[in-house]
């Protein structure tokens, strides 16, 4: 079935420092797919999407690209701050239906 | 910008009580969802809501579970007797449309605690 695989936290960085989180998934068909954030005491937050295959999502200095081939979704920041500190949800849409799957989260701290 | 609200943000209640989470979504929004996620691991779908009737449920959403949306503005959670497995934080989500590409915005949480 549809699933998502997000690598382990946490992720520990000096701030500037460049960040790759991966996500890799399994889906019927092409579904949307997301990343949502989780600041320490808050809810999950769209980060950002992409639609379709090869398109990139994008917000706040971080991007993903939608790689049919190899079916992933790896969240990147070019230099992270102290403010990026949170965990990270991968998530796609179940087959057919509007219910979410998240990936495990992962953990990003980052340090000054 | 508009914002998903939930309340309380954390609920305490004995074993065998009943609780209520409710939860306002955004105004113009159309569908509703609960999601939980027991403390270090996934967030789970629990149920989805449209047009005053559970759109669809997870193996979780037993008999213990409903929801209800008694307003205009509200959606409600209701665990009838509460188990401490239950004990999570719980989520909930609105969109605007439905298809794969919408994406649904999260309140806050309420974390339910049961001792």
């Amino acid at each position: 079935g549809d699933s998502v695989t997000q690598m382990e936290g946490p992720v520990t960085l000096s701030e500037e420092a460049f960040l790759t989180i991966n996500c890799t998934y399994t889906a019927t068909g092409y579904p949307s797919l997301f990343w949502y954030v989780q600041y320490p005491g808050e809810g999950l937050q769209l980060l950002l999407k992409a639609t379709k295959a090869d398109d990139k999502g994008s917000n706040k200095g971080f991007e993903a690209t939608y790689r049919k081939e190899t079916t992933s979704f790896h969240l990147e920041k070019g230099s992270v701050q102290v403010s990026d500190s949170a965990v990270y949800f991968c998530a796609l849409p179940f087959y057919n239906t509007d219910k979410l799957i998240f990936g495990t989260g992962t953990r990003l701290q980052v340090f000054p | 910008e508009p914002e998903v609200t939930q309340t309380p943000s954390h609920q305490v209640t004995q074993m065998g009580q009943e609780v209520i989470l409710r939860c306002v979504p955004i105004s113009n929004h159309l569908y509703f969802y609960w999601y939980r996620q027991i403390l270090g691991q996934k967030v789970e779908f629990l149920v989805s809501f449209y047009n005053n009737e559970i759109s669809e449920k997870s193996e979780i959403f037993d008999d213990q579970f409903s929801v209800e949306r008694p307003d205009g503005s509200n959606f409600t959670l209701k665990i009838r007797s509460t188990k401490l497995e239950d004990s999570a934080m719980y989520f909930c989500a609105s969109s605007d449309n439905l298809g794969n590409n919408q994406p649904q915005h999260f309140g806050d949480g309420t974390r339910l605690s049961i001792l």
